[in-house]
């Protein structure tokens, strides 16, 4: 059954560096997300990408964030100037296309501690 | 804005008991309905979903009926298992793909035998 797949599965940075997470979306999928969740608190959506651009960001995704698709199987996000409140869970999630809102398929996540 | 709101957790069962987790909705339209899963250590799972009114998602011995007319979706399971014990999170998004997901805070339940 294909899945998301999330590389580092822990990352551990210190505050002021940048950092890249790294996806690898269903493969027929064509929408992209990222999503966070602090220790303890809900989930929280952060972005959604679609042929090759934003089609939605929320309040969180201030200009620290950037997200990129390098070639035709990576999805990233890049947090260039990380802070401590940066510590979270990452997730990445795909869907396809169809006319309701498809079922988004969620990768394991990245847990992002900024010391 | 859209929002969901869950009851709090968390919630506590002998096995076998009957599961309730209530979740109301505020949002414009006519949105889709998600229960997410989370077992511990582990990603997001869906568990089921209603794209309408009045439709029943089901899954794993898991129900949720899509009210209207009290914006709810409630999760119930008649026989919990202690495989059962994760956080539960109730979400809903737009009805255009690509829409995000916007989640409630969770319910954590535990099932002891």
């Amino acid at each position: 059954e294909p899945e998301v797949t999330q590389t580092p599965s822990h990352q551990v940075t210190q505050m002021g560096q940048e950092v890249i997470l790294r996806c690898v979306p269903i493969s027929n999928h064509l929408y992209f997300y990222w999503y966070r969740q602090i220790l303890g608190q809900k989930v929280e959506f952060l972005v959604s990408f679609y042929n090759n651009e934003i089609s939605e960001k929320s309040e969180i995704f201030d200009d620290q964030f950037s997200v990129e698709r390098p070639d035709g199987s990576n999805f990233t996000l890049k947090i260039r100037s990380t802070k401590l409140e940066d510590s979270a869970m990452y997730f990445c999630a795909s869907s396809g296309t169809s006319g309701r809102a498809g079922e988004q398929f969620f990768g394991p996540g990245t847990r992002l501690t900024v010391l | 804005g859209n929002s969901v709101t869950q009851m709090e957790g968390p919630v506590t069962l002998s096995e076998e008991a009957f599961l309730t987790i209530n979740c109301t909705y505020t949002a414009t339209g006519y949105p889709s309905l998600f229960w997410y899963v989370q077992y511990p250590g582990e990603g997001l799972q869906l568990l089921l979903k209603a794209t309408k009114a009045d439709d029943k998602g089901s899954n794993k011995g898991f129900e949720a009926t899509y009210r209207k007319e009290t914006t709810s979706f409630h999760l119930e399971k008649g026989s919990v298992q202690v495989s059962d014990s994760a956080v539960y999170f109730c979400a809903l998004s737009g009805n255009q793909a690509g829409t995000a997901l916007i989640f409630g805070k969770g319910t954590t339940l535990s099932v002891s035998s």
